[in-house]
C-alpha cells in the first residue's frame, strides 16, 4: 500500500511569510493529524480530523495556524504569517481507527520548514 | 492526560553489544504504547505496539520491548545492535482517543 505522502520536503521562508503544506494519507484511514517537531523534542499534535471534520485543534495556534479537510482525504496545513519559532518538522500522519481499535499511526516523511 | 518521559536523551553503544531504552508513561487507564525511530530526515517508522495480552512484545529489525504495569514503564531492547540501528527512538502512548503523546526521544549513536 502506499504511503503517507507529503510535500514539500523542505521549505525556507523568512518571517512574516505564508507557507502550505499538503498530505494525502493512506488510502481508507479516517483520520488524520498533524503534528510539529521542533529539534530536539518529540512531535506534538497540532490537529487531528475525523474523515473532514476536527476533532481535537487545541494545540493549533489559531491566530497564524489553520488547517483543512475538505473531502475527507488529503489536508492542507496553513501559517500565515510564520514566525522564527515555527522553524520545524511538520509531520502528517493518519490512522485506520474504527471499531474502538487504534493501530497506531503512519507518518509521512514530513516537511522541514525554516523560518529566517 | 497520558504523558511520556524518556529519561535517557542521548546513549552510545558499540556495535554487536545490546541496548536498552527506557520509558515511563502515565496514563490511568490500560494504554496504547508504541515505540517509533527516526532517521535523520526520516518520519517515523513504528517499530513495535502493545495494546493488550503478552507482555513481551517483538517488533521489527529485531526489537522487543516489555509492559512492566507495576512500574509503567515499556523499555525498548535489542540484543545486538548494528551500525543502522543508529537513529532517534521515540516511546509514545495512546489512549481512546486516538491520539498519541510523544516522549522527547532517544538518540543512538552506534560506535564501531
Amino acid at each position: 500500500e502506499a504511503g503517507v505522502a507529503q510535500s514539500p520536503r523542505y521549505k525556507i521562508i523568512e518571517k512574516r511569510q505564508s507557507v502550505a503544506f499538503w498530505c494525502n494519507p493512506i488510502s481508507g484511514h479516517a483520520t488524520l493529524y498533524w503534528y510539529q517537531q521542533i529539534l530536539g523534542q518529540g512531535p506534538k499534535l497540532l490537529i487531528q480530523f475525523q474523515n473532514n471534520g476536527v476533532v481535537d485543534d487545541s494545540q493549533l495556534p489559531k491566530d497564524r495556524f489553520s488547517a483543512e479537510r475538505l473531502k475527507g482525504v488529503d489536508s492542507t496545513l496553513k501559517i500565515q504569517p510564520a514566525k522564527l519559532e515555527d522553524s520545524a518538522v511538520y509531520l502528517c500522519a493518519s490512522s485506520l481507527s474504527t471499531g474502538g481499535a487504534f493501530y497506531g499511526y503512519t507518518f509521512g516523511s514530513g516537511t522541514r520548514l525554516t523560518v529566517v | 492526560a497520558q504523558s511520556v518521559t524518556q529519561p535517557d536523551i542521548h546513549i552510545t553503544v558499540s556495535e554487536g553489544a545490546s541496548l536498552e531504552l527506557r520509558c515511563n508513561y502515565s496514563y490511568g487507564a490500560t494504554p496504547y504504547l508504541f515505540w517509533y525511530v527516526q532517521s535523520p530526515g526520516q518520519g517515523l517508522q513504528l517499530l513495535l505496539k502493545y495494546f493488550s495480552g503478552d507482555t513481551l512484545v517483538q517488533g521489527i529489525k529485531g526489537f522487543e520491548a516489555e509492559f512492566k504495569r507495576s512500574q509503567s514503564s515499556f523499555n525498548l531492547r535489542k540484543p545486538s545492535v548494528h551500525w543502522s540501528d543508529a537513529a532517534e527512538y521515540f516511546c509514545a502512548v495512546g489512549a481512546n482517543d486516538y491520539k498519541l503523546s510523544f516522549g522527547a526521544g532517544t538518540t543512538v549513536t552506534v560506535r564501531a
